[in-house]
């Protein structure tokens, strides 16, 4: 089946507390980026990746880093989370070229920061 | 300024009838795309339906059609026959192809509530 994993699904930390976001996609994907999601904002990007070892930064990527060294594969590190990391986080992924460019989400894993 | 309007926050339809989610958009680029997406309560995101800025004839996915109008900057969704299951949160994204980041801008959504 065709899907982008994310993990954990939930998670409580503590503020300063490094943790690390998994994604993975299955679907051969050159595309990958990662959304937050906050009441009344919508989804912002944070990084995203148009293929390995390439990142860049998106509209909100203050306190976040990301790495892609296989193509599968997207991690999301907050170094030292704070309060206002507290949100629900989406890993996408979609093909380069494909003419619609349909994002595929994962099914999001909400963070809280104590 | 904002590029992806959803005046709506929350609407009501009754079951069985159309109800329209309305979406406008900014942007200078002259080839973009236009996305709506659903979120049910369980937090993931389905996608519904596309339409580019070049596509002459709106585009339309079973019970969804996207009311596209390009010199008013709009791009409603149109939900046929409404049923319970469709309640849910509606966003509106649009990407815009000279980024070249491939970012979706997101509106901040439109919950939709079914009722029997």
């Amino acid at each position: 089946e065709a899907q982008v994993t994310q993990n954990p699904r939930y998670l409580i930390t503590v503020t300063g507390k490094k943790l690390t976001v998994t994604c993975s996609q299955n679907m051969n994907h050159e595309y990958m980026s990662w959304y937050r999601q906050d009441p009344g904002l919508g989804l912002r990007q944070i990084y995203y990746s148009m293929n390995v070892e390439v990142t860049d930064k998106g509209d909100v990527p203050e306190g976040y880093k990301v790495s892609r060294k296989e193509k599968r594969n997207f991690p999301l590190i907050l170094e030292s989370p704070s309060p206002n990391q507290t949100s629900l986080y989406f890993c996408a992924s979609s093909l380069q070229g494909a003419n619609t460019g349909e994002l595929f989400f994962g099914e999001g894993s909400r963070l809280t920061v104590l | 300024a904002q590029k992806i309007t959803q005046t709506q926050p929350g609407m009501f339809v009754q079951e069985k009838e159309a109800v329209t989610l309305d979406c406008t958009y900014d942007t200078s680029d002259p080839s973009y795309g236009l996305f709506w997406y659903k979120q049910p309560s369980s937090g993931e995101m389905i996608f519904l339906i596309y339409q580019g800025s070049y596509d002459q004839q709106n585009a339309t996915e079973g019970r969804y059609s996207l009311n596209f109008q390009k010199a008013r900057k709009s791009a409603n969704l149109v939900i046929s026959a409404s049923q319970l299951g469709d309640s849910a949160m509606y966003f509106c994204a649009m990407r815009e192809k000279g980024t070249g980041r491939r970012a979706l801008t997101f509106g901040s959504g439109t919950r939709l509530q079914v009722q029997p």
